[in-house]
């Protein structure tokens, strides 16, 4: 079974703009959660999706959005980029039932912000 | 809110010796808890996981864990480390029976150096 795969792998951007990072969860995985990695706050919960529903959400300012689509794949989008938000974003699958369960992550999305 | 508290933040080891990870939690409720591993320049890779059961868990590349439930830890331990172990470990925890609460908290991380 192919694993979570994040596209694209490193991004560079720069202040004020916008990016979209793409994640594909493992086939028949329903719940897809985004994680901030950043050397001064670890990793960080941004929001999981479940069912094209946006199920819980971290403590992030509205810049930060994301959408899940009937095929699980889920995108995030950050706008009007700051210096801060460069980070390793991390996406993580689960089957998604009714209480938590494993999530299995993809290799990460490095975004640099200029 | 849960908490993760990894007690050292880096642990140098020589190959072939053993090494132990401590991982301590806090939360009021009763939790899941996990391992997870990241090599350089990649995600994060399960090692193992507690969701009920024994309290003594094995994972992949010969790791374990114990629940210790009045202790409130999950410490990881390998008898005989390799070279490639060398890499960040992070513990997790989530709250199973805590409505809409499906997010790990992670804990900031060990990086074990293994030294030949």
């Amino acid at each position: 079974k192919a694993g979570v795969t994040q596209t694209p792998r490193y991004l560079i951007k720069t202040r004020g703009q916008q990016v979209t990072l793409s994640c594909s969860p493992i086939s028949g995985h329903r719940s897809v959660s985004w994680y901030q990695q950043t050397p001064g706050q670890g990793l960080q919960f941004l929001f999981e999706y479940f069912s094209e529903t946006q199920r819980n959400k971290g403590n992030f300012p509205g810049r930060f959005s994301g959408r899940q689509f009937s095929n699980s794949r889920s995108e995030m989008n950050v706008s009007t980029l700051e210096l801060g938000d460069s980070a390793l974003y991390l996406c993580a699958s689960s089957l998604g039932g009714g209480v938590p369960d494993t999530q299995y992550f993809g290799p990460g999305t490095r975004l640099t912000v200029l | 809110a849960q908490s993760v508290t990894q007690l050292d933040s880096q642990v140098p080891v020589f190959e072939e010796a053993p090494v132990e990870l401590r991982c301590n939690y806090s939360s009021s409720v009763s939790v899941y808890l996990f391992w997870y591993v990241q090599y350089p320049n990649q995600g994060l890779q399960l090692l193992l996981k507690y969701l009920s059961g024994s309290t003594l868990v094995k994972g992949i590349n010969g790791f374990e864990a114990e629940f210790n439930k009045s202790q409130t830890s999950f410490h990881l331990r390998k008898p005989s480390v390799h070279i490639s172990d060398t890499a960040e470990y992070f513990c997790a925890v989530s709250q199973p029976h805590v409505s809409n609460d499906y997010k790990l908290s992670f804990g900031a991380g060990t990086t074990v150096t293994v030294r030949a």
